[in-house]
Order: structure tokens, then C-alpha cells, then sequence
């Protein structure tokens, strides 16, 4: 079965760099999450996308921004990287919001600030 | 906002053994979904199994079954026969019913760590 695919895989980059990343939903999945994961900690929920539209918003930093696109890709851009912001991104996709199909996770990006 | 406990950093359990992991969460709303996810080594995020607030019956996978206490506000993962590569971090999780309103991220436990000692 076809799975969440984010790209890139891993990424380096140096502090005041931009950052893109990319996720591909599960066919059929119209609801995209995002979450930070940094060493040691569990995952964090930063914001969703539900139909093209952001539907939640939890901490994710002035900084980053993120949208879904008419494919219902979603890319998550983070500008002004700080050392904090190295973690493991993941990214979501479920059918529909707050129903009770789970969110099923992609391999995750892992990011690295220099 | 709701928040989701997970006592036990670490859990050890022999190669065959059943093993409990523990989870309690806080919340005013009624109506939501629980659900556990495990991390190995790997780092990957796999649904092992998953509860709707509503439901009574204590959901069942194979060998992971959930003791799920709504009153309590509790929702244990048992995991019977335990392998080698039941080995992870194990998160707990939750949601709300989106008919419910607030937030449709998940909102994690800390982790345990379960070890499986051949």
C-alpha cells in the first residue's frame, strides 16, 4: 500500500539558511499534519491542512510557514534556521479531521543546523 | 488544552512475557480517540492500535490490546508474547473528535522505552 512520502530525507543546513520540505499524502488523504521531533522528545504538532485550507495550528514558530497545495502535497518552508531547530519532521495524512481515522506518518526528514 | 502522561520512562519485560505500559490523559471533552504508536530504532511512527472515547470495548490487535478506563482517564497498552522486535519507544496519544471541536493534531505522551531481554 502506498505510503506518506516526504523528501528530502535528511537535510543540513547552516544557521540563518531557508529550508523546504516536501510530503506527499497517501492517495485519497485530503488532511496533511506536520510535527517537530527533537532528540529525546516526542513529536509536536505544529499545523494541519484540511482540502487545501489550515485547519490547526499548534506551536510552530513564527519562522516557518507552510501550505497544501491542489495535489494536496504539503511543504513546510523554514527561514532564519536556528540550532534549535534541528529535529525529525514528520509529516501526516489522514482521511478527513477529527474522525476516527488515524494520522499515518511518513519516514520524516531529519534536519541538521550547522 | 489536553495533556497525556506516560510514567514510565523505561519498561523491561523477558522474550515471551506480557508487558503493560501506562498512560493517563487529562481532558474536559467527552467524545475523542486514543491511540498508541511505536517508534523503533528506525524512527519510524506506527499505529499499533487506536480507542474511540465512545466505544466501550477495549480495542484488540493481534497481540497489543488496550485497557481502556474513560472515568479514570486511563488507557493501557498490554502487549502479550512479547518479540524481539516489539523492542521501541512507544508514545501514547491523543486526539479530539473533530465534532467535538479544538485541536485535530495529535498531542503525544513523553514515551517508555520497552526493552525486550532475550
Amino acid at each position: 500500500a502506498a505510503g506518506v512520502i516526504q523528501s528530502p530525507r535528511h537535510l543540513i543546513k547552516e544557521k540563518r539558511e531557508t529550508a523546504t520540505l516536501k510530503c506527499y499524502p497517501i492517495p485519497r488523504h485530503d488532511t496533511v499534519y506536520w510535527y517537530q521531533q527533537g532528540p529525546g522528545q516526542d513529536p509536536q504538532f505544529l499545523i494541519s491542512f484540511y482540502e487545501k485550507m489550515q485547519s490547526d495550528k499548534g506551536s510552530i514558530p513564527d519562522r516557518f510557514s507552510a501550505q497544501q497545495f491542489s495535489d494536496y502535497h504539503s511543504e513546510l518552508n523554514m527561514s532564519s534556521l536556528e540550532l534549535g531547530d534541528s529535529a525529525l519532521y514528520f509529516c501526516a495524512s489522514s482521511l478527513g479531521r477529527g474522525t476516527r481515522q488515524p494520522q499515518h506518518f511518513g519516514d520524516g526528514t531529519r534536519l541538521s543546523i550547522l | 488544552a489536553q495533556t497525556v502522561t506516560q510514567s514510565q520512562p523505561e519498561m523491561s519485560v523477558q522474550e515471551a512475557e506480557t508487558v503493560t505500559l501506562s498512560c493517563t490523559y487529562d481532558t474536559s471533552e467527552s467524545d475523542y480517540y486514543l491511540f498508541w504508536y511505536k517508534q523503533p530504532p528506525s524512527r519510524q511512527m506506527i499505529l499499533v492500535i487506536r480507542q474511540e472515547a465512545y466505544k466501550q470495548q477495549n480495542a484488540t490487535e493481534n497481540r497489543f490490546s488496550v485497557n481502556f478506563q474513560k472515568a479514570a482517564k486511563s488507557f493501557s497498552l498490554k502487549i502479550s508474547d512479547s518479540q524481539l522486535g516489539d523492542a521501541a519507544m512507544y508514545f501514547c496519544a491523543y486526539r479530539t473528535s473533530y465534532s467535538g471541536g479544538g485541536a485535530d493534531g495529535l498531542t503525544f505522551g513523553k514515551g517508555t522505552h520497552l526493552i525486550i531481554q532475550p
